[in-house]
C-alpha cells in the first residue's frame, strides 16, 4: 500500500522560504507512470494545486505561484520536496503531497498533510 | 484559468436521502473531472475520476455523470460516514478545484 508522509518546518517567518518533504513508501517514486504533486488548503478554505514533478525531474507549476515555487526530487531517498519563497500570511495552510498518474490526472494517494503557519 | 463552481455550498440531508451536488466548469473540460470526499482533519479521498469512473473500494451508492461544463455527483442513499465536504477537480488544463460542498445532517 502506497503511503506518503509530509514533513518540514511548521512555522515560517514572513519573507522566508517554506520547505517541506514528502517521503514515499510502498512504491518507487522513480516509476514513470506517476506525477508527484503538492496541494495546499488554507484554514477553512478549498484546495489549491501548487505543482508537480515527474521522476525525470520535469516540473509544472501553478502559474499563480510559479515565481516562488521549486519542486525537486530525490530518487535515492524516494522523496520529493517543496520550496516556497517569500512567504506571507496568505501561505498559511495545510500542505498535502499527492500522487497522480501521468498528467493530466486526478490524485489517488494523499499524505495526511502538514500544517504550515507563517508568522513572525 | 478554468474556474470550477460547485452548488450548493452547503447541503443538509438525512440518512437514507438521495443527494446531488453540481459542479460547473468555466469552459469545456470534456470528462476530465474528479470528485473527492474530505472528512474534517483528513486528506481528501478520491471517489470518482474521468467524470463517472468509481475509484476502487468506493461504495456503489456514489455515482458521477456529466461532460463538457456540467457535472454531478450523486449519493443514492446517504450513510452516516457520507457527511463530509465534497470537492470537484478539473484536470483538462493544469488543476483547479471547486470551492467545496459541505454535506451536513439535517
Amino acid at each position: 500500500q502506497l503511503q506518503l508522509q509530509e514533513s518540514g518546518s511548521g512555522l515560517v517567518r514572513p519573507s522566508q522560504t517554506l520547505s517541506l518533504t514528502c517521503a514515499v513508501s510502498g512504491g518507487s517514486i522513480s516509476s514513470g507512470a506517476y506525477s508527484w504533486s503538492w496541494i495546499r488548503q488554507p484554514p477553512g478554505k478549498g484546495l489549491e494545486w501548487i505543482g508537480y514533478i515527474y521522476h525525470t525531474g520535469s516540473t509544472y507549476y501553478n502559474p499563480s505561484l510559479e515565481s516562488r515555487v521549486t519542486i525537486s526530487i530525490d530518487r535515492s531517498k524516494n522523496q520529493f520536496s517543496l520550496k516556497l519563497s517569500s512567504v506571507t500570511a496568505a501561505d498559511t495552510a495545510m500542505y498535502y503531497c499527492a500522487r497522480g498518474a501521468t498528467a493530466p490526472t486526478h490524485f489517488d494517494y494523499w499524505g495526511q498533510g502538514t500544517v504550515v503557519t507563517v508568522s513572525s | 484559468d478554468i474556474q470550477m463552481t460547485q452548488s450548493p455550498s452547503t447541503l443538509s440531508a438525512s440518512v437514507g436521502d438521495r443527494v446531488t451536488i453540481t459542479c460547473r466548469a468555466s469552459q469545456s473540460i470534456s470528462s476530465w473531472l474528479a470528485w473527492y470526499q474530505q472528512q474534517p482533519g483528513k486528506a481528501p479521498k478520491l471517489l470518482i475520476y474521468k467524470a463517472s469512473i468509481l475509484e476502487g473500494g468506493v461504495p456503489s451508492r456514489f455515482s458521477g455523470s456529466g461532460s463538457g461544463t456540467e457535472f454531478t455527483l450523486t449519493i443514492s442513499s446517504l450513510q452516516p460516514d457520507d457527511f463530509a465536504t465534497y470537492y470537484c477537480q478539473q484536470y483538462k488544463s493544469y488543476y483547479t478545484f471547486g470551492q467545496g460542498t459541505k454535506l451536513d445532517i439535517k
